[in-house]
């Protein structure tokens, strides 16, 4: 499967916990997103990387957020002292990068904070 | 920024009619409108897009329309089966940076 993959599928912790998500993006896309979704919602922007740079960061990203693409590959998102409000959907994304290039997306991480 | 406007929320056809779903967008940089299709327990999947140099564009069953003019994007689904049934999201990008999502379209197919 030559797909966008995300780990793990699903994770749930304590309120204050920290918690990490993996993506391992399309091997020839240079560009990896990470978008939220709640329910009854589309995805929201988080942030982006081209190749190993962080790109462009959202408002919504507060300080306890933070990823990282070393080497240009696979990517983390690192979410410290998690909030209730923190569960969500969380989306990996991939593309080639440039004007009309598309996002192809994983299946995503189910974080449920108790 | 660009806010993307999706309508309906819910919409339910029998097994064989079309179904429309449309967009509206705010900015009028916006030059690329890619479909997205979601189903339960799953990332969402491109189905068309279409780029702001076209107004139309089908393939299959499947065919979106692009009016820059009014900023507004559609998705028509003919001959509608049950695995049709799934949450349909619109995008609008003006730089391949960004991408803004609609609020989605939850569609059921009534066998």
């Amino acid at each position: 499967d030559t797909g966008v993959s995300q780990n793990p599928r699903h994770k749930i912790t304590k309120r204050g916990q920290n918690v990490t998500f993996r993506c391992d993006p399309i091997s020839e896309h240079n560009r990896l997103y990470w978008y939220r979704q709640t329910l009854g919602q589309g995805p929201e922007f988080l942030t982006y990387f081209q190749n190993e740079a962080q790109l462009e960061k959202s408002r919504l990203l507060s300080d306890r957020f933070s990823a990282e693409r070393p080497k240009g590959s696979f990517s983390t998102l690192e979410i410290q002292r998690t909030e209730q409000g923190d569960s969500a959907m969380y989306l990996c994304a991939s593309s080639l990068g440039g004007l009309n290039s598309p996002l192809h997306f994983g299946n995503g991480t189910r974080l449920t904070v108790t | 920024g660009e806010n993307v406007e999706q309508h309906p929320s819910t919409l339910s056809v029998q097994e064989g009619d079309s179904a429309v779903i449309k967009c509206t967008y705010s900015d009028s940089a916006s030059n690329y409108f890619p479909w997205y299709k979601q189903e339960l327990g799953k990332g969402p999947q491109l189905i068309i897009d279409i780029r702001s140099n076209v107004g139309e564009k089908k393939d299959q069953r499947i065919a979106v329309t692009l009016n820059k003019t009014a900023k507004h994007f559609s998705l028509h689904i003919t001959e509608t089966q049950p695995e049709d049934s799934a949450v349909y999201f619109c995008a609008a990008s003006n730089t391949g940076n960004q991408f803004y999502f609609g609020t989605g379209t939850s569609l059921t197919v009534i066998p």
